[in-house]
C-alpha cells in the first residue's frame, strides 16, 4: 500500500449538490494530481497542484476546483453535480522535478443520483 | 497532445504461459512510460517505468516491459502468468517536456489468467 490516503471511500450525492473529496499525499511528496475514472475507462487527468497553486489542468469545467494546503494535502471540490460525475476519483502524489513515479490512493467512489 | 492506445480490451492466458499486454503511445517529446495495475475497487499500483536507458525494464511481481522507439510501443510482459495476475492493466505516458506531472492513460486491458 502507498502512503496516499483518500476520504471518504464512498459517497452518494444528489444532482445539483456540491461535494468535497480529500487526499493526504505520501510523505515527502509536494505535488498532488486528481483523476476521474469513469466505469470501464482509464483515469482522466483533472488538475495538478504544486506549492498550493494549480499548475496543470485537463479538459474539465470550472465547477471542478481544488486546493492544496501547506502540508501538501489536497481537496477536490465539485459544484452543481451532474449524473455523469459519477466515477472513481483518484488522487496521486509525486515529487515535482523528478522522474519518480506517481503514487495513487485507493480512490473515492462518488455516485450522483 | 499525448495519447496512449491499448488495442486489446481483454487478454486471456493460461496459468504458467507467457503473457503480453500491448501499449502504443504518442508524445511530442521524449516519453516517460508507465504501467499500473488495478484490482477491483482499488486504486492504481505502480508496476514499472521507462525514463531512459535500457529498453528492457524490469518491475514488480516479475513483470517487465520493452520500450521500442521506432514502433512507439511499450508492451508489458511476464514469462509465466499466475492466477493472481488477473486484474486491469493501464499503460500511461508523461510528456517529458510537459510542465505538469500529467499522466495520460490508455483505456485499460483486463487480464484473465485461467487456472
Amino acid at each position: 500500500e502507498t502512503g496516499v490516503t483518500q476520504s471518504p471511500t464512498h459517497l452518494i450525492k444528489t444532482r445539483g449538490q456540491q461535494v468535497t473529496l480529500r487526499c493526504s499525499s505520501q510523505s515527502g511528496h509536494n505535488t498532488v494530481s486528481w483523476y476521474q475514472q469513469a466505469l470501464g475507462q482509464g483515469p482522466q487527468f483533472i488538475f495538478q497542484y504544486y506549492r498550493e497553486e494549480e499548475n496543470g489542468r485537463g479538459n474539465f469545467p470550472p465547477r471542478f476546483s481544488g486546493l492544496q494546503f501547506p502540508n501538501y494535502s489536497s481537496e477536490l471540490n465539485v459544484n452543481a453535480l451532474e449524473l455523469d460525475d459519477s466515477a472513481l476519483y483518484l488522487c496521486a502524489s509525486s515529487l515535482e522535478g523528478t522522474n519518480t513515479e506517481a503514487f495513487f490512493g485507493q480512490g473515492t467512489r462518488l455516485t450522483v443520483v | 497532445a499525448q495519447s496512449v492506445a491499448q488495442p486489446e480490451d481483454q487478454v486471456n492466458v493460461a496459468e504458467g504461459n507467457p503473457l503480453t499486454v500491448k501499449c502504443t503511445y504518442s508524445v511530442s517529446g521524449n516519453p516517460y512510460l508507465f504501467w499500473y495495475v488495478q484490482y477491483p475497487n482499488r486504486g492504481l499500483q505502480f508496476l514499472l517505468k521507462y525514463i531512459t536507458g535500457d529498453n528492457l525494464v524490469k518491475g514488480s511481481y516479475g513483470f517487465e516491459a520493452e520500450f521500442n522507439k521506432s514502433q512507439t510501443s511499450f508492451h508489458l510482459k511476464k514469462p509465466s502468468a499466475l492466477v493472481s495476475d488477473s486484474a486491469l492493466y493501464f499503460c500511461a505516458v508523461r510528456d517529458f517536456g510537459a510542465g505538469s506531472y500529467q499522466l495520460t492513460f490508455g483505456k485499460g486491458t483486463k487480464l484473465s489468467v485461467i487456472p
